[in-house]
């Protein structure tokens, strides 16, 4: 079975910080992967798909990249509303396989 | 676009059965795969299976396989989950939520652009 790591599982940072959370897979999954935020109580919403695509209407200052093993979540110029949990999702629907990485914290420094 | 309505929170026992149910709006029914995934308290996500009306498809994670059953009713919209044999350790938030693209028109895909708004099972004695 291919696994999803994340790291950090937490991260402390400031407004106005750059962010960088990445995710390896155990081995190649071409660029099925996305990335979620949860807020608490709140059900995740989806950021990237594709690796790299940004879902419509999510702020221009969170990116996605990467293929293959290792992917990254950016998030430019951190704001309030940006402290959450992040997910990231490696996807193959035709498998089927949908399974999810541990999870990153961004919280408040 | 799709809404995903669910049903209130639910305190179960050991040992019994637990159903959820997801109406969805908007969209062609049918033609949508709608996807059960849970989280426990303070835990990260775990996709459960899912269901594709127009296909007949149905799958199920192994980890869940034999407990749980996902079924839709397309003369109401809604579809349901239901876990049995249910332990304390089943007690998790259980979101339904729309797989994207449709794959069997374009593609591979697998991400999930809408949720619905989560059910807790509570599971206690």
């Amino acid at each position: 079975d291919i696994q999803v790591t994340q790291s950090p599982s937490t991260l402390s940072a400031s407004v106005g910080d750059r962010v960088t959370i990445t995710c390896r897979a155990s081995q190649s999954i071409s660029d099925y992967l996305a990335w979620y935020q949860q807020k608490p109580g709140k059900a995740p919403t989806l950021l990237v798909y594709k690796a790299s695509s940004l879902e419509s209407g999510v702020p221009s200052r969170f990116s996605g990249s990467g293929s293959g093993t290792d992917f990254t979540l950016t998030i430019n110029n951190l704001q309030p509303d940006d402290f959450a949990t992040y997910y990231c999702q490696h996807y193959n629907s035709f498998s089927p396989i949908f399974t999810f990485g541990g999870g990153t914290k961004v919280e408040i420094k | 676009q799709v809404h995903l309505v669910q049903s209130g929170a639910e305190v179960t026992k050991p040992g019994s059965s637990v159903k959820v149910s997801c109406k969805a709006s908007g969209g062609t029914f049918s033609s949508h795969t709608i996807a059960w995934v849970r989280q426990a308290p303070g835990q990260g996500l775990e996709w459960m299976g899912r269901i594709t009306p127009i296909l007949d498809r149905i799958n199920y994670s192994q980890k869940f396989q034999g407990r749980v059953t996902i079924t839709a009713d397309e003369s109401t919209t809604t579809v349901y989950v239901h876990l049995s044999s249910l332990r304390s350790d089943d007690t998790a938030v259980y979101y339904c939520a729309r797989e994207a693209p449709d794959d069997y028109i374009w593609g591979t895909g697998g991400w999930f652009a809408t949720w619905g708004q989560g059910t807790l099972v509570t599971v206690s004695s």
